[in-house]
């Protein structure tokens, strides 16, 4: 069974911090890393979606990174805002599955 | 150009009833996915739907049925409602070519209780 981990399950910054956490996944049978922002009360907006060992990805002041022989994925916030308050979810979805999602980090920037 | 959409928001039900609950795709997208998620957990897959069809289907009782028109809408369908049945039902939409990593659109989900 596909067991996707998140860590921290939750983070509070002050805002301008800079901040990441993480992803893991069973390295084996690797297909595809997908990075989601979920703002409360609205649908899950893709952020990232990865493939290659050592991707990095980079949106605005978001940015991602990818290490699928040991199994992880980096999301990082530069200069946190209040805006950035969401919950991340990352999903792995072997070849030809469907997604297995992570538990989430929730993060809170404070003003 | 709509995104997903999903109805209704909320929903309260009472034990042993039966739900209905329906997802507009993505303009565009054929393949539709339902997902559920309890609370503290991420969604959990329990099926999806390609040519009106069940394409894949995740560790869920028979309980739950789903169908899609040709419209490429779908519904999912909770019959003899379990109290552990009280989630977020969440829809996404896909541009079905069988494999991955194609790019899901989620949409708000609907906000299921059951009493």
């Amino acid at each position: 069974i596909l067991n996707v981990e998140q860590s921290p399950q939750s983070l509070h910054v002050q805002e301008g911090d800079s901040t990441n956490f993480t992803c893991s996944f069973p390295s084996s049978n690797f297909y595809a890393l997908h990075w989601y922002r979920w703002e409360t009360a609205k649908s899950p907006e893709a952020l990232f979606v990865m493939t290659l060992n050592g991707d990095e990805k980079k949106k605005g002041r978001i940015s991602a990174t990818l290490n699928t022989k040991e199994g992880y994925s980096y999301l990082y916030i530069k200069g946190s805002q209040p805006e950035d308050s969401a919950t991340y979810l990352c999903a792995s979805p072997p070849y030809g599955q469907n997604f297995v999602f992570g538990p989430g980090t929730r993060l809170s920037v404070l003003p | 150009d709509a995104g997903v959409t999903q109805s209704p928001t909320h929903l309260i039900k009472t034990r042993g009833q039966q739900v209905t609950l329906r997802c507009s795709p993505k303009s565009g997208h054929d393949t539709v996915s339902w997902y559920q998620q309890a609370l503290g957990q991420g969604p959990q897959f329990i099926f999806q739907y390609y040519e009106e069809e069940e394409r894949q289907r995740g560790n869920f009782p028979d309980r739950f049925s789903g169908h899609q028109f040709p419209n490429y809408s779908s519904e999912l369908n909770v019959n003899a409602l379990l109290l552990g049945d009280s989630a977020l039902y969440l829809c996404a939409s896909s541009l079905g070519t069988g494999t991955s990593p194609y790019e899901q659109y989620f949409g708000p989900g609907t906000r299921l209780t059951v009493t």
